[in-house]
């Protein structure tokens, strides 16, 4: 198993600003992925974060407004930049141990809420 | 296009009741099928089907997959307050070594005392 943590877990911000949200992992992990969940729906992939090299973004996701960092195996960021209120989600960072299993782990999640 | 269905997308039920939730997927290249719990922000797992109609258990929770209908069911016993969450259902998906989960719409469960 892992264990992940976020930070910040909320935050407030103004339109028009960037936040990025910090993962951090207990152990070595072999895939990072972030999540969004809007308010009343499930999760939807953004992306996911490759260690060394540029994220692999899901369709409808673009590095300009979500860039991702994964410097190495246990740590990564997600910034999401220029903000509206319609980025007002729970962003979840979450890993798998295993590159085979289906098991995936998440942190507390960061909830945003964009003025 | 992998999809995950989940009904119902809300149900509200008295503490003791029994509860049977429903997922059922298309996917390529099936590999396995999650549940997991969601109270408040993070996800926690519950449990990996992978085999047709081996039933996982724990506790008051049970689920069983069929991978002939392609769906799946998680049953709650003598249902208490602690088990309102949000219930997802996940398939992994993607080319192997790259496997992204696609998560259904989830079933917001409500125990009444």
């Amino acid at each position: 198993s892992a264990v992940i943590s976020q930070k910040p877990s909320r935050d407030i911000c103004q339109r028009g600003t960037s936040l990025t949200i910090q993962c951090q992992v207990d152990s070595q992990v072999t895939m990072m992925f972030w999540y969004r969940q809007q308010p009343g729906q499930s999760l939807t992939l953004i992306a996911t974060a490759n260690q060394g090299s540029e994220a692999t973004y899901e369709s409808g996701f673009v590095i300009d407004k979500f860039p991702i960092s994964r410097p190495n195996l246990t740590f990564s960021t997600l910034t999401v930049s220029n903000l509206s209120p319609e980025d007002s989600s729970i962003y979840l960072c979450s890993a798998r141990t295993d590159r085979d299993t289906g098991e995936l782990f998440f942190g507390e999640g960061s909830r945003l809420t964009v003025l | 296009e992998d999809k995950v269905v989940q009904s119902p997308l809300s149900l509200v039920v008295h503490e003791g009741d029994t509860v049977t939730l429903n997922c059922s997927y298309e996917v390529t290249n099936f590999r396995s099928l999650l549940w997991y719990k969601q109270e408040k922000k993070a996800p926690t797992f519950l449990f990996m089907l992978t085999s047709s109609g081996i039933e996982k258990k724990s506790g008051r929770l049970s689920s069983i997959l069929d991978k002939k209908e392609l769906f799946s069911i998680l049953n709650i016993t003598a249902t208490q307050t602690g088990d309102s969450a949000i219930y997802l259902c996940a398939v992994p998906h993607g080319i192997q070594g790259a496997q992204k989960l696609v998560f259904g719409q989830g079933t917001r469960l409500t125990i009444n005392p």
